[in-house]
């Protein structure tokens, strides 16, 4: 079975330049999840997904960060414009149940 | 904010036991202990979840005492590959929450 595909894995772009992170969850996953992660800290949820709609934005930076799931399968976040603060390793998980599976990760760095 | 406490980081001879404490003294009756790994450059996976009784997978085995306030992940013979930073995490079993992190215990196995 396949595991949680994200791309690209690396992106460096310079501040006030748009960038956007694909997301493909396991087949059959209902939940995908969003979180985001600083160097040396754990990972923090920016919006999570209940098929196409999202349940909970609530530390989505909604004047800059947007996503969507169309078709409640593969997801994108977007950042516009990136500022320097945004560097960090954007994740996406998915789960059916309680348990989550997470991608590889895409490490953003904004010069 | 996370409900667990770790220690920072912690050293283990690789063959031998690795046991990874993690107090939660604030757990909720309905609340479940996870814990998760994250290893160099991946995103984070499950390695085992209780609630109130000792358990044991294929990866470590989990022992949660009485009271529920603390818990002690246990890899039985550590392996290179083991070196990681562990998660232990404490939330509800039905749903799809969020997953609360914290900074994690970064765990070297060393030759």
């Amino acid at each position: 079975e396949a595991g949680v595909v994200q791309s690209p894995r690396y992106k460096i772009i310079e501040k006030k330049q748009p960038v956007a992170f694909w997301c493909n969850p396991i087949s059959g996953h209902n939940t995908l999840y969003w979180y985001r992660q600083n160097l040396g800290q754990g990972p923090e949820l920016l919006i999570r997904y209940e098929n196409e709609e999202a349940v909970d934005d609530s530390q989505l930076p909604k004047d800059r960060f947007s996503a969507e799931r169309l078709k409640g399968v593969d997801s994108t976040l977007k950042i516009q414009p990136a500022e320097l603060g945004d560097s960090a390793v954007y994740l996406c998980a998915s789960s059916k149940a309680a348990y989550q599976f997470f991608g590889p990760g895409t490490r953003l760095t904004v010069l | 904010d996370a409900k667990t406490t770790q220690p920072p980081s912690m050293d283990c001879a690789e063959g031998r036991a690795a046991n990874l404490p993690c107090n939660h003294s604030t757990i909720s009756g309905n609340e479940y202990v996870y814990w998760y790994r994250q290893i160099h450059s991946q995103g984070p996976q499950y390695i085992i979840h209780g609630l109130k009784n000792n358990e044991t997978n294929e990866m470590a085995s989990l022992i949660i005492t009485e009271d529920r306030k603390s818990s002690t992940l246990i890899l039985p013979h550590a392996t290179l590959r083991d070196t990681a930073v562990y998660y232990c995490i404490v939330r509800e079993f039905q749903g799809a929450q969020k997953l609360v992190f914290g900074q994690g215990t970064r765990l070297t196995i060393n030759p």
